[in-house]
């Protein structure tokens, strides 16, 4: 069965510094893999997706995460966060057979001053 | 283009009583989502809808919980009687036909007292 895992819950980072939030996913089958983001009392919002072809997948507000196949990972990297990347952020991945979105349980980006 | 649409935004009631939210999803998605999310965790996944048809309704608790979508456009998510385990977020979702990306909408909060 598919599972997802966001090891950290929380993950404190000062305003500019750089931010990588994990998620290791479990799948027999060809996946595509999703993070989306919640700011506070809103909606998730798609932030971007890896369906094929190159690995390293670009958001248009400077996050970037890679698929890595053979650690079964898809981490979520930003060089210099600002104080507005304030949210929580979920890891999905779903089969290529089927949509249904398997979530992971969320990491909470806390960006200190 | 509008995105997925629900109301109401927030939602107060006692235990025992039934409440109702609705979902207008985005203009030609034929795929509708409900989720329930809890404080701290990913959403679950509740019902799936291919224009009228459930194909995916194995998470709800059929016990207390409906849902319909009648003419294959918007739907309403049903709880009666509610239960104080039941004070969640309540997301709907779409999808484009044959399309891997789901948009939400902005969630129902409901706290049950």
């Amino acid at each position: 069965a598919q599972s997802v895992t966001q090891l950290d819950s929380q993950v404190p980072v000062f305003e500019e510094a750089p931010v990588e939030l994990r998620c290791n996913y479990s799948s027999s089958v060809s996946v595509y893999l999703f993070w989306y983001v919640q700011y506070p009392n809103q909606g998730l919002q798609l932030l971007l997706k890896y369906l094929s072809g190159s690995t390293l997948v670009e958001s248009i507000n400077g996050f970037e995460a890679e698929f890595n196949k053979s650690q079964t990972s898809f981490h979520l990297r930003k060089p210099s966060v600002h104080i507005s990347d304030t949210a929580e952020y979920f890891c999905a991945v779903s089969e290529w057979s089927n949509y249904q979105l398997i979530w992971g349980a969320g990491t909470k980006l806390i960006i200190k001053p | 283009e509008a995105g997925v649409v629900q109301s109401p935004r927030y939602k107060i009631i006692e235990k025992k009583q039934p409440v109702a939210f609705w979902c207008n999803p985005i203009s030609g998605h034929n795929t509708l989502y409900w989720y329930r999310q809890n404080l701290g965790q990913g959403p679950e996944l509740l019902i799936r809808y291919e224009n009228e048809e459930a194909v995916d309704d194995s998470q709800l608790p059929k016990d207390r919980f409906s849902a319909e979508r009648l003419k294959g456009v918007d739907s309403t998510l049903k709880i009666q009687p509610a239960e104080l385990g039941d004070s969640a977020v309540y997301l709907c979702a779409s999808s484009a036909p044959l399309q891997e990306t789901q948009y939400f909408g902005p969630g129902t909060r409901l706290l049950v007292l």
